[in-house]
Order: structure tokens, then C-alpha cells, then sequence
């Protein structure tokens, strides 16, 4: 199946800092979803990306959909303590999406006062 | 609008057990998907259903299985639960003819 692999695993960082994490896959999406996922709830959909060179922003958040079509990237600027989560990507398994997701291993967000 | 429900939040049950768990959909939303999540193996697709079918199943036993009801609610069902299925269960709607599936919280199962 396919696999889509995200990094960095894990981010230390500083209140107020800028934010920069990146998926890619061995195989075309034609559809690219961020989601952020609090402990003990379901994942929240940040953004969602559907064509190739795609920039699109949520607020501080802002996500690029890769020309190549194989890679996706979230950044978020000026971070705050509520931004701390599991952010994972998402792509669907088939055009039609009837297939599901398949989603990323996540990048854990920790931000130190 | 309200958003994706489901019930129940927190399950423990034993070993060789079965369990139904349920799921209300975004109003208008006829595509109901179920994600089983655990620390090992990330979220994993289960099943989706439209319409009362199930569309597509991913590489998950035949002891897991669900149903959609006419007013697009879902049920998934787990039969001789084992250690292993301990994990968070997440159901996600969409309509029919977007990608943007929308979570619910989840129901946390034990098994013991």
C-alpha cells in the first residue's frame, strides 16, 4: 500500500518560534490533508491541498502542495502553547476516496515556555 | 451544525468479547469511514460505508465488520476481541463527493 513518510518525528522548540515539517510519498497523491490531533481526541482538519504548487493558509498555518506531487509541507508561523499536538498528513488511497486515508506516522509539536 | 458523535467515549471489555460501537455522521454527510489508531501502527483504515454499503475494507480479520442505517448512523462491531485490538477507534464523515473527512473523538477500547 502506500506510505507516506513524515519529518521530523519530533519538534523541541520555543514559544513563538516558526514551525516547518514536510511529508513525501513514493507514489502520486492528487490530494493532500493536514489534520492536528490533541491527546484522547479525534484529529481536526487544518488544511486541505488539491492541485499541484497549491499554497493555502488557515491562520498562522500555512501548507504547500508539492509540484512533484509526491510531498507536502505545513508550516506554522510565530508558535503558541496550543499549537502542541501530533500533526499528521493525509492523502486518499484512491481518486475517489472511497478507499480511505492513508496518514503519516505524525510530527510531535512540543513547544518549552 | 454538530459534528461527527460517537458513542461510546471509553469501553473495557475482556478478551473473547464483543463489542458495537457507534457513530453519528456530520448532518448530510452520507460517507461514513472508521480509522483504527494505536501507537504501533498509526491510523489504519478500516471500512468505509455510502448508502448502506460498505465501499471498500482495508487489511483488517473478518472479526471486525460495521453497518450503515438508513439515516447514514454507523456501527462497527468487533467479535472475539483480542489484546491486540486495544486501540482508539475514530469514525470520520464526509459528503459524497469530497475528500475531507471529519473526525470524530473517538471510543478508546480496552481489552483485558
Amino acid at each position: 500500500g502506500q506510505q507516506l513518510n513524515q519529518s521530523p518525528q519530533s519538534m523541541f522548540i520555543q514559544e513563538g518560534e516558526d514551525v516547518s515539517m514536510n511529508c513525501t510519498s513514493s507514489s502520486i497523491f492528487n490530494t493532500w490533508l493536514w489534520y492536528k490531533q490533541d491527546p484522547g481526541e479525534g484529529p481536526v482538519l487544518l488544511i486541505a491541498l488539491y492541485k499541484a504548487g497549491e499554497l493555502t493558509s488557515n491562520g498562522r498555518l500555512t501548507a504547500q502542495f508539492g509540484i512533484t506531487r509526491k510531498d507536502s509541507f505545513l508550516n506554522i508561523s510565530a508558535s503558541i502553547p496550543s499549537d502542541v499536538g501530533i500533526y499528521f498528513c493525509a492523502g486518499p488511497n484512491s481518486g475517489g476516496g472511497a478507499d480511505g486515508l492513508t496518514f503519516g506516522k505524525g510530527t510531535h509539536l512540543i513547544i518549552q515556555p | 451544525k454538530a459534528g461527527v458523535t460517537q458513542t461510546p467515549r471509553y469501553l473495557i471489555k475482556t478478551r473473547g468479547q464483543q463489542v458495537t460501537l457507534s457513530c453519528s455522521p456530520i448532518s448530510g454527510h452520507r460517507s461514513v469511514s472508521w480509522y483504527q489508531q494505536t501507537p504501533g501502527q498509526g491510523l489504519q483504515f478500516l471500512f468505509e460505508y455510502f448508502s448502506e454499503t460498505q465501499r471498500n475494507k482495508g487489511n483488517f480479520p473478518g472479526r471486525f465488520s460495521g453497518r450503515q442505517f438508513s439515516n447514514s448512523r454507523s456501527e462497527m462491531n468487533v467479535s472475539t476481541l483480542e489484546l491486540g485490538d486495544s486501540a482508539l477507534y475514530l469514525c470520520a464523515s464526509r459528503t459524497a463527493w469530497g475528500l475531507e473527512a471529519f473526525f470524530g473523538q473517538g471510543t478508546r477500547l480496552t481489552v483485558v
